[in-house]
């Protein structure tokens, strides 16, 4: 069974924006990591934050944890079109990882 | 390169048939996973193996086999008892379980 859950499906916007994604989960974690997917391709690994992490950051992409409300998220600054994609994050808890079904993100040019 | 890679990358097959997807990597990691990805869904696993020789079933293991008998390569057989097996197949693997995960490209199954 799917562990996460991404907030919203599908999001579109400008070249330029910022994107956020929202991730919901149950259980304890040991981590979370968040993917990319473009379309008919595999995951890609895009930054992993830690159950005593609060935010992290990687170039554009800043993720934040709240493990009291159990939810992360995921902004993109200063969006380009080449970030359309679908983005996942992921759970991992005692030997055991779950993917959520994904946020469907749209750069328009 | 290093890399993990599946083929092939599309793959038709008539109700009733045995297939075998292929998944290699030269990344030295011991665990390796199979997950299926239904369209606008995420990833359900399969079936995961940590080492060589020794794999566990996944939340949807029915209708599937696996082996490892190497450490590069980690087959996945979609059987005839597999009775909705359109899907697209990705392989995954990591230096350890907690760690992030190194995708192939996929291999999208078709049923005819």
């Amino acid at each position: 069974s799917q562990q996460g859950e991404e907030d919203p499906q599908a999001l579109s916007i400008q070249e330029g924006e910022n994107a956020t994604m929202n991730c919901s989960y149950k259980t304890s974690i040991n981590n979370l990591q968040w993917y990319r997917q473009n379309s008919g391709r595999g995951l890609v690994h895009l930054i992993l934050i830690r159950s005593n992490e609060r935010e992290k950051h990687s170039g554009r992409l800043r993720v934040t944890l709240d493990t009291s409300k159990k939810s992360s998220s995921l902004l993109i600054t200063a969006s380009r079109a080449a970030d359309t994609a679908s983005y996942f994050c992921a759970t991992y808890w005692n030997n055991d990882m779950r993917f959520g079904a994904g946020t469907r993100l749209t750069v328009k040019p | 390169d290093g890399g993990i890679t599946q083929s092939p990358k599309y793959l038709f097959r008539k109700e009733g048939q045995n297939v075998t997807l292929s998944c290699e990597q030269n990344l030295n990691h011991d665990a390796m996973y199979w997950y299926r990805q239904d369209p606008g869904q995420g990833l359900r696993l399969i079936y995961y193996s940590q080492i060589v020789n020794d794999f566990q079933k996944g939340d949807i293991a029915e209708g599937y086999s696996v082996s490892r008998e190497k450490k590069e390569s980690f087959p996945l057989t979609v059987t005839s008892a597999q009775k909705n097996p359109t899907a697209f197949y990705l392989c995954a693997s990591t230096t350890a379980s907690y760690n992030e995960q190194f995708f192939g490209p996929g291999t999208r199954l078709t049923v005819l």
